[in-house]
């Protein structure tokens, strides 16, 4: 596709519950990040992948969150157990490579957790 | 350890009035610094970046940022603003050894006609 999409765009759910947040990166760009952009804040990093590997997952906030590029392309973002405190904007973006290349974003998805 | 801030949470200009948006950042070597802005409903766009060279950088939209070492900022500027530019703005630095962005907490433009 010409950018980074993001499905879905809102997903709402019940404290406990499990969710997926899928995102599809630029055809052909090998770097792929999740940020987490709670209200009224600035974006903060979360994971990245370098092709199908997790490089650094050091923003992940506990193991309730994991994320997955199983062939190199579309990634999921998982929470388990969700608790209200998750209710943020997840964004996805990608980038040709490593390095200081730009970072294209998608538009996120809505995540609110009753 | 690295840090941006963007000291105006809420700025409020007159359509056609000059905008400065500033960040100021705590990084130890030299920085990549970069501005996106973000509308309603929209995904991040980048407005321009500063790696080196050149310290005054042109970017999309009319948009040109200084970068002042001596200073540690970056600031945002545009000679002229339209009612499209009311959005949120901010300001990240990249960090190699992570590979990742650490962005300020943001700027809202409001655009008053």
């Amino acid at each position: 596709g010409a950018g980074v999409s993001q499905t879905p765009s809102n997903k709402v759910t019940e404290k406990g519950k499990y969710v997926e947040l899928r995102c599809d990166p630029i055809s052909g760009h090998t770097a792929l990040y999740w940020y987490r952009q709670s209200l009224g804040q600035g974006p903060e990093f979360l994971i990245y992948f370098q092709g199908t590997g997790a490089a650094d997952d050091s923003g992940l906030p506990n193991d309730r969150f994991f994320a997955v590029r199983p062939e190199g392309s579309v990634s999921t973002l998982k929470i388990q157990r969700t608790e209200r405190g998750d209710s943020a904007v997840y964004l996805c973006a990608s980038s040709q490579g490593l390095g200081a290349d730009t970072q294209y974003f998608g538009p996120g998805t809505r995540l609110t957790v009753l | 350890a690295q840090s941006v801030t963007q000291p105006d949470i809420h700025i409020t200009v007159s359509e056609g009035a000059s905008l400065e948006l500033r960040c100021n950042y705590s990084y130890g070597a030299t920085p990549y610094l970069f501005w996106y802005v973000q509308s309603p409903g929209q995904g991040l766009q980048l407005l321009l970046k500063y790696f080196s060279g050149d310290t005054l950088v042109q970017g999309i939209k009319g948009f040109e940022a200084e970068f002042k070492r001596s200073q540690s900022s970056f600031n945002l500027r545009k000679p002229s603003v339209h009612w499209s530019d009311a959005a949120e703005y901010f300001c990240a630095v990249y960090k190699a050894a992570g590979n990742k962005l650490t962005f300020g907490g943001g700027t809202r433009v409001l655009v008053k006609p």
